[in-house]
């Protein structure tokens, strides 16, 4: 298997913008994981997947951010309008059903909105 | 709520050296507990995990950690470091239940030749 499968990897966009991230899960892997990672607040979880039924989007920063799993293999994460604030490499994450696994990540997009 | 502490930032240690990288956790039930390492530019790795049984966990590239729950610590450690070993390492935490985890703030690893 090739791993989790992001993209881009790197995306600059102008304020206001829509920003579209992608993800490919691990072929087989019951939950997906989106993360965020900056240096002012580290590694954060925004939602994640069970199924492709979103189980908790309490870390969602706001409305402008969304996310979709519209089948097992694939993910979305939309930010509309994007903000500089939202400047970030974003992860997408991995993991099999049963309870004693770890997540596999892959390798990030990092946004730039200017 | 669950919480990891990472105490040091960053840890400097010359190649050839031992190292010895903290982590505490915060969570009532029983934890499953994670190493992971972030090279630039990359993805975090899986260093290794500890979920029961044997306090003392091996894993990959020399490293290991112990799981002392009467500490709540987690502590990662390698007897001799490598140039390559140089990157940020990331303690986290996880429970059956909760499915997500939670990461420490990070260790930013140099390495001197």
């Amino acid at each position: 298997d090739a791993g989790v499968i992001q993209s881009p990897r790197h995306e600059v966009t102008e304020m206001g913008q829509e920003v579209t991230l992608r993800c490919k899960p691990i072929s087989g892997h019951d939950y997906l994981f989106w993360y965020r990672q900056t240096m002012m607040r580290g590694l954060e979880l925004l939602i994640y997947f069970n199924n492709n039924v979103p189980i908790d989007d309490s870390g969602m920063p706001e409305d402008r951010f969304s996310a979709k799993m519209p089948n097992a293999s694939f993910s979305t994460l939309k930010i509309q309008p994007s903000e500089p604030r939202d400047s970030a490499v974003y992860f997408c994450a991995s993991s099999l059903r049963t309870v004693n696994t770890e997540a596999f990540f892959g390798q990030g997009t990092r946004l730039t909105v200017v | 709520a669950q919480s990891v502490t990472q105490p040091d930032i960053h840890i400097t240690v010359s190649e050839g050296a031992s190292l010895e990288l903290r982590c505490n956790y915060s969570y009532g039930a029983t934890p499953y507990l994670f190493w992971y390492v972030q090279s630039p530019g990359q993805g975090l790795q899986l260093l290794l995990k500890y979920f029961s049984g044997d306090t003392l966990v091996q894993g990959i590239k020399g490293f290991e950690a112990e799981f002392k729950r009467s500490q709540s610590s987690f502590n990662l450690r390698k007897p001799s470091v490598h140039w390559s070993d140089a990157a940020e390492y990331f303690c986290a935490v996880t429970s059956g239940s909760a499915r997500q985890l939670t990461f420490g703030s990070g260790t930013q690893l140099t390495v001197l030749p």
